[in-house]
């Protein structure tokens, strides 16, 4: 089935440091990319969604200048948070569409920030 | 507008109990899909089916079972003679062709199978 890798797992920074995260389909191109955020004991919230090659929609809320999303290539998106604060402390999953897959979304296993 | 309602915050059962979670849902396009996940601990999702809305037979896959009814608008979830491993958030979702496939999730459902 299809894989979609996120990296890192966990991650701890500072407040004021940015802190990338990528995510990476293994083995099948991706034209469209979603970017999910999941604050504990909620369900999931899309930030946005990126298409190879194009700028990323982002929802209505969502910041597009702290959420930097850049999907260059058709196997890798990245989310970089900028200027991280404790408040975007969260889980983020992303999940991956294959070209032509209609209605079908592969998760990733999700990244989980702390922000001190 | 699209919804997904997952009107059971936390559910608690002893093992070996059946359970069922239940999903209802809005929507005004005739093509769409519905999901269930798995969420345990860990935070990695697991998807557990996919069913379109032009296919209403429910489905069985070991003690797992989903019924799908349209004239009600639900696709409830079904764990028969539970067990400890079943214990996470399970989420319902939708996707619509009319809305590019993007999904809507229900709010979830805490499962805790006690031993």
């Amino acid at each position: 089935g299809a894989v979609v890798s996120q990296h890192p797992s966990r991650v701890i920074c500072k407040s004021g440091t940015s802190v990338k995260i990528e995510c990476r389909s293994l083995d099948f191109q991706a034209t469209t990319m979603f970017w999910y955020r999941q604050f504990p004991k909620q369900s999931l919230m899309l930030m946005a969604t990126s298409n190879e090659g194009s700028k990323a929609t982002y929802e209505q809320g969502v910041e597009k200048d702290k959420f930097l999303i850049n999907h260059a290539s058709l196997t890798l998106s990245t989310l970089t948070v900028t200027s991280a604060h404790p408040e975007d402390s969260s889980f983020y999953i992303c999940s991956a569409r294959e070209f032509g897959g209609g209605e079908e979304q592969f998760f990733g296993p999700g990244t989980r920030l702390t922000v001190l | 507008a699209q919804k997904v309602t997952q009107a059971q915050t936390e559910i608690s059962v002893v093992e070996k109990e059946d359970v069922t979670l239940d999903c209802v849902y809005e929507t005004r396009d005739t093509t769409y899909y519905l999901f269930w996940y798995k969420q345990p601990p860990s935070g990695e999702l697991v998807f557990l089916i996919r069913r379109n809305s032009f296919d209403e037979q429910n489905e069985i896959s070991g003690r797992y079972s989903w019924n799908f009814q349209k004239s009600t608008s639900s696709f409830n979830f079904t764990i028969t003679a539970s067990q400890v491993v079943d214990s996470a958030v399970y989420f319902c979702a939708l996707s619509e062709v009319d809305s590019n496939y993007q999904l809507i999730w229900g709010a979830g459902t805490k499962l805790i199978i006690k031993p």
